[in-house]
This record gives C-alpha cells, structure tokens and sequence, in this order.
C-alpha cells in the first residue's frame, strides 16, 4: 500500500518553455500533497504544500507564478514550472499523506527536470 | 526555529554489525517522528516511523525515541552492503500544514 507515482521521470526541455509534472496516489486518498526540490548532494527542499481543492501554501523564496501547482482531486497534484530556465534543473519529488496518518509522507519517484 | 540535527557521516560500518544512527530534535511537542531511506539518485523511502517513547522493532530495523532528551535513533542490524545510503530522520512540525522537519541525513556505508 501508500504508493506514490509521478510522471514524466526525466524531462529534457528548452529554456522559456514549461514542464507539467503528475503526481498520483495509486492506493489512498491524499489529502495533502508535498513538491519538493532536491539539488545534487543537496538536502530536501520543501517548495510547497497543497490540499485538495485549496490553494497551495508556498515556502518563502518560491516563486509561485513560476511553479504553478493543482491539486484537483484526492489523487492527483500537478506541478508545471513555467518559462524554465536552466538553474530550474533539479531533481523534483513529490509525496502524498493522507487522512490515517497525517504526518507519514510516502513519496514518488521523482522526476528529473533539465532545461537546456 | 525548529531543528532536526544529524551527523552528515559518512558512517563506516562493517558487514554484519549494527549500524547506528541518531537524530536530536528541538519541537519539544513534535509528536510523529519518521526514518527515511534515500538511495543516490532516488526519492527517499519510508522505513520506520515511532510515536511513543521506547523502541519499535521491524525486521532489522529498531527505532528508538526518548521524548525527554528529544532524541530518536535507528538501529540496523545484521547491516547489509544495500543498506548503503542516507538516512533522512524527520520530525512532524505541528504549527504547520503536516509538515515535517527534515535533518541532512546522515550517510552509512557498509563495508563488505
């Protein structure tokens, strides 16, 4: 159980054009939802947390006309980063709790975003 | 403001022995307390997670939390070369969204 996906994995794109990324819960019911950054050998970033059919709280410093994020349905987060740019590229990783245990986090594969 | 401290490591130990790994918090209300795994390149992975002070054993892995001295450890035994990687403790935030607070990690190596 508690099964995260994310989709695309890896994305290569140009600079000025946007990337979406999906993030699922396969098994349960997420009614929160984390977008993390995470440069190499770096520590996790939190940029922001969203519950479903709420606005998402962003973290001080991200931009959130840049890293637009939806979370539509209890299984379903989107994150599109917009006119990207290369210091975009990073590693970005998503994870859903839900309503059993609030604070258990399980996370998605990740998506690997480089902006050329 | 709330903490999650870690030794970076890296963390030598030898095939067989029992890895150790603390984590000391500052949220003296923190409640939930979380162990997370995260290979080289991947997302991390949910392994342990304790609520109540004493121990809690799943496998090889035991974790340990003491709510008095704010400390919570993890204990591997019979450490293999795949438990290679880095140990991410995290502490839930309770003035926050169900957030957590996240160490650095701390990086094992097991030596065969």
């Amino acid at each position: 159980g508690a099964v995260v996906s994310q989709h695309p994995s890896r994305v290569i794109c140009k600079s000025g054009t946007s990337v979406k990324i999906e993030c699922r819960s396969l098994d349960f019911q997420a009614t929160t939802m984390f977008w993390y950054r995470q440069f190499p050998k770096k520590s996790l970033m939190l940029m922001a947390t969203s519950n479903e059919g709420s606005k998402a709280t962003y973290e001080q410093g991200v931009e959130k006309d840049k890293f637009l994020i939806n979370h539509a349905s209890l299984t379903l987060s989107t994150l599109t980063v917009t006119s990207a740019h290369p210091e975009d590229s990073s590693f970005y990783i998503c994870s859903a709790a839900g309503t059993g245990s609030p604070y258990e986090q399980y996370f998605g594969p990740g998506t690997r975003l480089t902006v050329t | 403001q709330k903490e999650v401290e870690q030794n970076s490591g890296p963390l030598s130990v030898p095939e067989g022995a029992i890895a150790s790994l603390n984590c000391t918090y500052s949220d003296r209300v923190s409640q939930s307390f979380f162990w997370y795994r995260q290979y080289s390149g991947k997302s991390p992975e949910l392994i342990m997670s304790i609520y109540s002070n004493g121990d809690k054993e799943d496998g090889r892995f035991t974790a340990q939390l003491n709510k008095a001295s704010q400390y919570v450890s993890l204990l591997i035994r019979d450490s293999q070369p795949s438990d290679s990687a880095t140990y991410l403790c995290a502490v839930s935030d309770m003035d926050s969204n169900y957030q957590l607070i996240w160490g650095a990690g701390t990086k094992l190596i097991i030596k065969p």
